[in-house]
């Protein structure tokens, strides 16, 4: 079972680089999310999405922006990478948005802007 | 989001009981009480919740106080691999406008001696 899949695991960056970051359910869930973690902090919420086309910020969005054109792909995009968005990046998804259902995580992406 | 509050850390001594206490004094009626832990290197996995009464599932149980102003998650024999930060997060059993996310805190560092 594959469950949510990020790429990559690990990236560095140079600043003013932009990249993104992958992630993909195969679990056919609607709701998905973008979180960060910095170091001994809990995660954060980027962005989320409650199905396909639909979109809206979280927490820390600046600097981020997000796309869902499918079910299973939320792609999570950086512009101008700044120091301050060294970080580990986790994607995660539910089924429903009520508090019966689990969150599933992936593994996270390990990104360092230098 | 209702706060919760959890030590910063504990130890224990494999295959002994550990419980793991939170404190959520400004829990509403509508609130789940959501476990999730994080091992080293890895994104969080849903652990157990429960509304009011104690629950159990093959990881772990949750005793749930009468007055859901306190829980305790106990793993009934801890392993090395239990070694993890274990959030305790409030969840309103319909989503609302929170869509599902989850807001985490600094959670507690379990260590498990051998």
């Amino acid at each position: 079972n594959a469950g949510v899949t990020q790429t990559p695991k690990f990236r560095i960056l140079k600043i003013g680089q932009s990249m993104t970051l992958q992630c993909t359910q195969d679990m056919n869930h609607n709701y998905m999310y973008w979180y960060r973690q910095d170091p001994g902090m809990g995660l954060k919420l980027i962005y989320y999405s409650v199905g396909a086309g639909i979109t809206d910020k979280g927490e820390v969005p600046n600097g981020y922006n997000v796309s869902r054109s499918t079910t299973e792909d939320f792609p999570l995009r950086l512009e101008l990478a700044a120091p301050s968005q060294t970080s580990v990046y986790f994607c995660a998804s539910t089924l429903r948005r009520d508090s019966n259902q689990p969150q599933h995580f992936g593994d996270g992406t390990r990104l360092s802007i230098l | 989001d209702a706060k919760t509050t959890q030590p910063n850390s504990m130890e224990s001594n494999e295959e002994e009981p550990v419980h793991l206490p939170c404190n959520h004094s400004t829990i509403s009626g509508t609130d789940y009480i959501h476990w999730y832990r994080q091992l080293p290197s890895q994104g969080p996995e849903y652990v157990i919740h429960g509304l009011t009464s104690n629950v159990n599932n093959r990881m772990a149980s949750l005793a749930i106080a009468e007055d859901r102003k306190s829980s305790t998650l106990i793993l009934h024999r801890a392993t090395l691999r239990d070694a993890a930060v274990y959030y305790c997060i409030l969840r309103d059993y319909a989503g609302g406008t929170s869509y599902g996310k989850l807001t985490f805190g600094q959670g507690t560092i379990l260590t498990v001696h051998p």
